[in-house]
């Protein structure tokens, strides 16, 4: 089964800080992806990676950067953390791009 | 309205009944996929069914993709308390800035005992 991993399951910042979220997966999966998830918006996809080394901006890339160095690991950077930024993030990753992707279990940050 | 949008937004049900849910999009898609998701949790895939499919079966789970209506459904026949969850309806979306994946805001649903 793949297993993909977030480093935490709770996180509680201060405003100004910097913030690392990372994600790991098993599978040796092409593509990762980061969401955050906000009551009534549903999921909102922020950064993809289709390889390492390489990202793509989502719907909501303002506030967040990404870096990937190797191919099972994927993190979030806020390089200053806001208190709009407290929500639910998650990891995706898939095999190829159009197909399943398999969730880690999020992050729920706060940001005070 | 947004790309992949569950309708109903909540839906209660007695254990033993039959839950259908909705999903709307807007662009043309290559395919479109389901969603569950327990309180708390991340999202476990359900279902996926081709641009070129009509129907796919799973399990207990029946999804239907009507491509000129651009409508899915997903139906849980003979409900049970741990299908209480939130139900995500995901498409491709190609627009002028490249392919991306869209989720919609989900349909939260309640199997009673």
């Amino acid at each position: 089964d793949v297993k993909v991993t977030q480093s935490s399951r709770y996180l509680v910042k201060r405003t100004g800080e910097k913030v690392f979220l990372e994600c790991v997966q098993d599978m040796d999966h092409e593509n990762m992806f980061w969401y955050r998830q906000d009551p009534g918006l549903g999921l909102r996809l922020i950064y993809f990676s289709y390889d390492v080394k390489m990202k793509e901006k989502g719907d909501i890339p303002e506030g967040y950067s990404v870096s990937r160095e190797k191919k099972e690991r994927f993190s979030l950077i806020l390089e200053s953390a806001s208190t709009n930024q407290t929500s639910m993030y998650l990891c995706a990753s898939s095999l190829s791009f159009l197909y399943t992707q398999y969730f880690g279990p999020g992050t729920r940050l706060t940001v005070l | 309205s947004q790309q992949g949008e569950e309708d109903p937004q909540a839906l209660s049900i007695q254990e033993g009944e039959n839950a259908t849910m909705n999903c709307s999009y807007k662009t043309s898609i290559n395919n479109l996929q389901w969603y569950r998701q327990n309180s708390g949790r991340g999202l476990v895939h359900l279902i996926l069914i081709r641009s070129n499919e009509r129907e796919k079966h799973s399990g207990r789970l029946r999804v239907t993709l009507d491509t000129s209506k651009k409508s899915s459904s997903l139906l849980i026949t003979a409900s049970r308390a741990a299908d209480t969850a939130s139900y995500f309806c995901a498409t491709d979306h190609r627009d002028n800035y490249g392919q991306n994946f869209v989720f919609g805001p989900g349909t939260r649903l309640s199997v009673l005992p």
